[in-house]
């Protein structure tokens, strides 16, 4: 079945420091791909949606200057938390899907600790 | 406003026993995708089942099933013969194409598989 790669799968660094995330979709082609946060027992929220070749969209409360998404590629998205404080710490997951009516496939999470 | 309601927090349920997990949305839209996944406590995402709005038969895929009543505009997930390995939390999602095609998805509901 599809597969979708995320890397790294934990982050520990200091407060301050600015962290890639990236996604890659391993054999389909990913037109577009979905950035989510969840917090403990709580659900996924989505933070934006990237179409490659353009520019994410950004669900409202999500400061884009802070989380920078790039899709450059049919296959790769990058998250970027620039400038990450303790309250950015939680688990980051991707998601991508071809076109059509796929279901879309989700990466194995990002956990991110920020001391 | 909520678009997606999943009024169970927790659920229990004996080994080899059915269970469903309730799941209610609203859209305005016609055209829509419902689906369900599982997430257990290591974090990835595993989809389970998908439902298209103009589906006229339930889906089915192995010991999950939905049972779609439109009307009621409700996506209730049914699991089987229930398994150990079906302790995770479980969440149904949609997909509105009006929207930039994104899938949001329900609070969840933990479900605990007993011996």
């Amino acid at each position: 079945g599809a597969v979708v790669s995320q890397h790294p799968s934990r982050v520990i660094c200091k407060s301050g420091t600015s962290v890639k995330i990236e996604c890659r979709s391993l054999d389909f082609q990913a037109t577009t791909m979905f950035w989510y946060r969840q917090f403990p027992k709580q659900s996924l929220m989505l933070m934006a949606t990237s179409n490659e070749g353009s520019k994410a969209t950004y669900e409202q409360g999500v400061e884009k200057d802070k989380f920078l998404i790039n899709h450059a590629s049919l296959t790769l998205s990058t998250l970027t938390v620039t400038s990450a404080h303790p309250e950015d710490s939680s688990f980051y997951i991707c998601s991508a899907r071809g076109r059509g009516l796929q279901p879309q496939h989700f990466g194995d999470g990002t956990r991110l600790s920020i001391l | 406003a909520q678009k997606i309601t999943q009024t169970q927090p927790g659920m229990f349920v004996q080994e080899k026993e059915a269970v469903t997990l309730d799941c209610t949305y609203d859209t305005s839209d016609q055209s829509y995708g419902l689906f369900w996944y599982k997430q257990p406590s290591s974090g990835e995402m595993i989809f389970l089942i998908y439902q298209g709005s103009y589906d006229e038969q339930n889906a089915t895929e192995g010991r999950y099933s939905l049972n779609f009543q439109k009307a009621r505009k409700s996506a209730n997930l049914v699991i089987s013969a229930s398994q150990l390995g079906d302790s995770a939390m479980y969440f149904c999602a949609m997909r509105e194409p009006t929207s930039y095609d994104k899938v949001i998805f329900g609070p969840g509901t933990s479900l605990s598989v007993i011996p």
